[in-house]
């Protein structure tokens, strides 16, 4: 059955660094959308996109993050300086379509900024 | 703005018995509810969703939308139920397809 991978498992960078978190959605899938989960906190939704463009975001989402496809297959979200309040879990997810498909989720990036 | 909220953050039952976890939303609008599960060290997956009316491995959920609640239920738990249950909310209006989660409630089942 088709998954949704997501590497790293694990990153670890200096505050102010910038990362970028990798996702290989689900090949058919046309949404696509970034959760994170601070430790101890609920899963928050940070954005969606479609069509080569963001279609929701968050108040999280602010400048420091962006989101790219930059082939046919990648999903990023990278952020560019990263803030200790930005350790946190990393979930991407997709669906085939929108409005109220089930999505699925990968296994997540633990993001830990020291 | 939508909220989900799981009173329970904590459920442990023998194995057997009955299980219930709570969930409350708040939206003004139609939402769509979900039930997610994380089994240890695996990715958060569909349980079932209001939509389907399924009974996913003995569970089943009810939208009541007088009050706002879509509890997940289960008349004989087991061991491998033990896991981290996510009620999630989507808007049925919107093509975004956002989903708010609650806190989630970690079920344990005892032998």
């Amino acid at each position: 059955e088709p998954e949704v991978t997501q590497t790293p498992s694990h990153q670890v960078t200096q505050m102010g660094q910038e990362v970028i978190l990798r996702c290989v959605p689900i090949s058919n899938h046309l949404y696509f959308y970034w959760y994170r989960q601070i430790l101890g906190q609920k899963v928050e939704f940070l954005v969606s996109f479609y069509n080569n463009e963001i279609s929701e975001k968050s108040e999280i989402f602010d400048d420091q993050f962006s989101v790219e496809r930059p082939d046919g297959s990648n999903f990023t979200l990278k952020i560019r300086s990263t803030k200790l309040e930005d350790s946190a879990m990393y979930f991407c997810a997709s669906s085939m379509t929108g409005s109220t498909d089930t999505q699925y989720f990968g296994p997540g990036t633990r993001l830990t900024v020291l | 703005a939508q909220r989900v909220t799981q009173p329970e953050k904590l459920l442990s039952v023998f194995k057997g018995a009955p299980v219930e976890l709570k969930c409350n939303y708040s939206y003004s609008g139609s939402p769509e509810l979900f039930w997610y599960v994380q089994y240890s060290r695996q990715r958060l997956q569909l349980l079932l969703r209001h939509i389907s009316r399924e009974s996913i491995k003995g569970f089943t959920a009810d939208l009541n939308k007088g009050e706002t609640s879509f509890h997940l239920k289960k008349p004989f738990a087991q061991e491998e139920d033990s896991a981290m249950y996510y009620c999630a909310l989507s808007p049925l209006e919107a093509a975004g397809n956002k989903l708010t989660f609650g806190g989630g409630t970690r079920v344990l089942v005892k032998p």
